[in-house]
């Protein structure tokens, strides 16, 4: 499993965009890039997942350069609801159930 | 939409005693999962189920936890007999299919061994 290194933490204000960086300078061929979310006493949420370049869906958008040792989350206009954890996990696709191996995450705040 | 539920939301038992955490994945989703957490400490992974067995267990997973998909819809997690250290909460996870890393994770069941 390639190791993941992110930021402890990141403070924001309303309606910036934040990025957050994930560096796996061991990432392997076969390894894909997810990010979940994680609020207070509830479940992780599942943001976005990505092999190269850039993806994009309702939430996000993850930029992955050609290299793929690094990746970064990037979340438009934040809220004060977008306070959470963060997480980026790297692991390869097994077809068989993929578990997920959390790291400690980024904590996110977001003020008014 | 579609979620994955958990019963009980806080289970309370004493050292020593069974405990049963209950979840309902999403209906037509293959692959679950057991996820624990300890209060301020990081999401541990300790068993997926697919196809009506194990396909994967990590260390946590010992003799006194066991799995079940009894009756096609719940997926239970039982722990024979609790210690302190089980404290912690339980998280259940369904996947649709075996191609991405989208899991749909549960409330969670607080679990207090006393």
């Amino acid at each position: 499993l390639a190791k993941t290194t992110q930021p402890i933490s990141m403070d924001s204000y309303e309606g910036q965009e934040v990025n957050i960086t994930c560096s796996h300078n061991n990432i392997a061929t076969n390894d894909y890039i997810t990010w979940y979310q994680q609020f207070p006493s509830q479940g992780p949420r599942f943001i976005i997942q990505g092999y190269k370049t850039k993806v994009t869906n309702e939430v996000a958008s993850l930029f992955i350069p050609a290299d793929r040792k690094s990746s970064t989350l990037s979340l438009p206009r934040v809220s004060l609801s977008d306070t959470a954890v963060y997480y980026c996990l790297v692991g390869a696709l097994t077809g068989g159930g993929n578990k997920l191996t959390f790291g400690t995450g980024t904590q996110l705040k977001v003020e008014l | 939409e579609p979620e994955v539920t958990q019963t009980p939301s806080h289970q309370v038992t004493q050292m020593g005693q069974e405990v049963i955490l209950r979840c309902v994945p999403i209906s037509n989703h293959l692959y679950f999962y057991w996820y624990r957490q300890i209060l301020g400490q990081k999401v541990e992974f300790l068993v997926s189920f697919y196809n009506n067995e194990i396909s994967e267990k990590s260390e946590i997973f010992d003799d006194q936890f066991s799995v079940e998909r009894p009756d096609g819809s719940n997926f239970t997690l039982k722990i024979r007999s609790t210690k302190l250290e089980d404290s912690a909460m339980y998280f259940c996870a369904s996947q649709l299919a075996g191609d991405s890393y989208e899991q749909y994770f549960g409330p969670g069941t607080r679990l207090t061994v006393t």
